[in-house]
Order: C-alpha cells, then sequence, then structure tokens
C-alpha cells in the first residue's frame, strides 16, 4: 500500500504571497490531519478534515484553510504568508475506525517563507 | 485540557547504552498513548502504542508501558544503536476524532 504522499516538497514563497499544500492519504484513510513543525514550536496541529468536514481546528489564524475532497485528498492554503511560516508542514492520515486511530505520516512539505 | 511533556534534549548515548526518554501526560478524558520517531529528512513513524493502562508498547527493542497512576509513558530501550539515532516524540490522543497532542521532540544521538 502506497504511503501518505505530500506535494511538493519543497517550496520556497516570498512574503505576501500564498501557497497550497497537497495530501494525498493512504488509500481508504477518510481522516486527513496537518501539523506545522517548526524548531521553536514542536509540531503544532493545525486541522483534520474527515467526510469533507473540517472536524478539529488548532489555534492558527484564518490566514490557514483547508479543505478535503471527494477522494480524501486534502489541500491547505496559507494566505498572506509571513516569514514565521516558513515550516515543516506534515499531513498525516487515519482510518478513522471506532476506538485508537494510528496516524500515518507523509514526509512533509518544506516552506520557507523569504 | 490535554498535553504531554517529554524530557528535554539533546540526549547522547554510546552505542549499547540503556535509554529511557521520560514522558508524562495530562488529559482531560482517557487517552491513547503513543511514540512516534522521526529520521532526518523524513516525517513522523509509529513506533509502538497503548491504549489502557497497564499496556506495553513495543517495537524493535522499544518499550513503553502506560502507567495510569503517574501518568506517564516513558520510553526505553535496553541497547541502542547508531540507527537509532533520530527525535522521538511522545503523543496522546483522545478517542473523540483524530487529534493529538505531541510533545516538543528528544534528539536522540548514539556514537559508536
Amino acid at each position: 500500500k502506497a504511503g501518505v504522499t505530500q506535494t511538493p516538497r519543497y517550496l520556497i514563497k516570498t512574503r505576501g504571497q500564498q501557497v497550497t499544500l497537497s495530501c494525498s492519504p493512504i488509500s481508504g484513510h477518510r481522516s486527513v490531519s496537518w501539523y506545522q513543525q517548526t524548531p521553536g514550536q514542536g509540531l503544532q496541529f493545525l486541522f483534520e478534515y474527515f467526510s469533507e468536514t473540517q472536524r478539529n481546528k488548532g489555534n492558527f489564524p484564518g490566514r490557514f484553510s483547508g479543505r478535503q475532497f471527494s477522494n480524501s485528498r486534502s489541500e491547505m492554503n496559507v494566505s498572506t504568508l509571513e516569514l514565521g511560516d516558513s515550516a515543516l508542514y506534515l499531513c498525516a492520515s487515519s482510518l478513522d475506525n471506532l476506538g485508537v486511530n494510528e496516524q500515518y505520516f507523509g514526509p512533509g512539505t518544506r516552506l520557507t517563507v523569504t | 485540557g490535554n498535553s504531554v511533556t517529554q524530557m528535554e534534549g539533546p540526549v547522547t548515548l554510546s552505542e549499547e547504552a540503556f535509554l529511557t526518554i521520560n514522558c508524562t501526560y495530562t488529559a482531560t478524558g482517557y487517552p491513547s498513548l503513543f511514540w512516534y520517531v522521526q529520521y532526518p529528512g523524513e516525517g513522523l513513524q509509529l513506533l509502538l502504542k497503548a491504549t489502557k493502562a497497564d499496556d506495553k508498547g513495543s517495537n524493535k527493542g522499544f518499550e513503553a508501558t502506560y502507567r495510569k497512576e503517574t501518568t506517564s509513558f516513558h520510553l526505553e530501550k535496553g541497547s541502542v544503536q547508531v540507527s537509532d539515532s533520530a527525535v522521538y516524540f511522545c503523543a496522546l490522543s483522545l478517542n473523540t476524532g483524530n487529534q493529538f497532542y505531541f510533545g516538543t521532540g528528544t534528539s536522540l544521538t548514539v556514537i559508536p
């Protein structure tokens, strides 16, 4: 089974621009979560999508948004980029069966804002 | 609220040394507990998990026991190898959706 894939792997943008990151979950996984990883803040939860609906949301400004498509693929968008948005953005998918749901992570998209 | 606290790194050990990485948690419900590992340039990989008190998760020589009385889930390995060098994350999940709470990560370097 193919793992979680994220595109692009690396991205360089300028302050004020916007960016869209893509995540394809493991086949059959319906839940997709997004995390921001930085050296100073560690892993911070952005949001989770399930069946095309945002189910959970972290404490990030409205510039960060996402969506999920009917095939469970997800995109996340950051508008009006700031230098502090430079980070590794990780996507994780899970089956969402009852009980414990392990998350399977993609390799991440490294975003650099200049 | 829900949170995970793990020991500060970095940790440097010699090959074949004993490893302990401490992890404690605070949860509003009854969580499942996880250890993830991140190798350089890669995403996180699930290392082991435990879903109820006194459960022991184990994988690749690593072990952790879910201790409800001390709200802890310490990671141990009896003999580390150079290939174990990575960043280790402790995490909890409440069985209401898929929101995970991660610790800040502990960097481990194993020297030959």
